[in-house]
């Protein structure tokens, strides 16, 4: 089945401890983004990668990094993680036209992040 | 800058035609989309418009697009229970990099 996965679904983390959020995908693409949304403010693109080490910032960048070893992954980092990036983070994924815009995006099912 | 504005809520009776409404900013937006969240599920795609055409038409679903207006519609006929919603408009412009846009999303009431 094609689908987008991100681990972990749930997560309560205190202030400053590291975390990481995984983002897979079965489709082949090569666009893959992480976005966070928020009450109110829909969503907004933290990072999005074009291909395999191909990684750039999207709206609201502060505080994450990215890495895109492989095309399937793309992992989302909270180095030192504070209460204001608590919030509900999707990853998606789609494929390129030959323009170089992507196509329609698929979701994962969204990971629930609460900083304390 | 590039920015996507909708208006937050809209509630209809069963069986009415829901439009939501969306604007843009981006004039070199090629694509533009309708994304469906259901309580608590991620972002399902339902539909999208090429920036050279009006209206497109998909069983219960149409998209108008007054390019001129940068303004974006979705009009849902015969709305259902089940379309209670949060509908997100998109643009993904071809300047600034290769970004999607969306909008704060409009939830919709289907009152029975």
């Amino acid at each position: 089945e094609a689908q987008v996965t991100q681990n972990p679904r749930y997560l309560i983390t205190v202030t400053g401890k590291k975390l990481t959020v995984t983002c897979s995908q079965n489709m082949n693409h090569e666009y893959m983004s992480w976005y966070r949304q928020d009450p109110g403010l829909g969503l907004r693109q933290i990072y999005y990668s074009m291909n395999v080490e191909v990684t750039d910032k999207g709206d609201v960048p502060e505080g994450y990094k990215v890495s895109r070893k492989e095309k399937r992954n793309f992992p989302l980092i909270l180095e030192s993680p504070s209460p204001n990036q608590t919030s509900l983070y999707f990853c998606a994924s789609s494929p390129l036209y030959q323009t170089g815009q992507q196509e329609t995006q698929y979701f994962g099912p969204g990971t629930r992040l609460l900083v304390l | 800058g590039e920015d996507v504005e909708q208006s937050l809520f809209l509630s209809v009776r069963e069986g009415d035609s829901s439009v939501i409404n969306c604007t843009y900013t981006d004039s070199s937006s090629t694509y533009l989309y309708w994304y469906k969240q259901e309580p608590g599920a991620g972002l399902q795609l339902l539909t999208y418009i090429f920036s050279n055409m009006d209206m497109k038409q998909d069983q219960r679903l149409t998209v108008l697009l007054n390019k001129k207006d940068k303004h974006l519609s979705l009009r849902i006929a015969d709305t259902q229970t089940g379309d209670s919603a949060i509908y997100f408009c998109a643009e993904s412009p071809l300047t600034g990099g290769f970004k999607t846009i969306f909008g704060a999303g409009t939830r919709l009431f289907v009152k029975a």
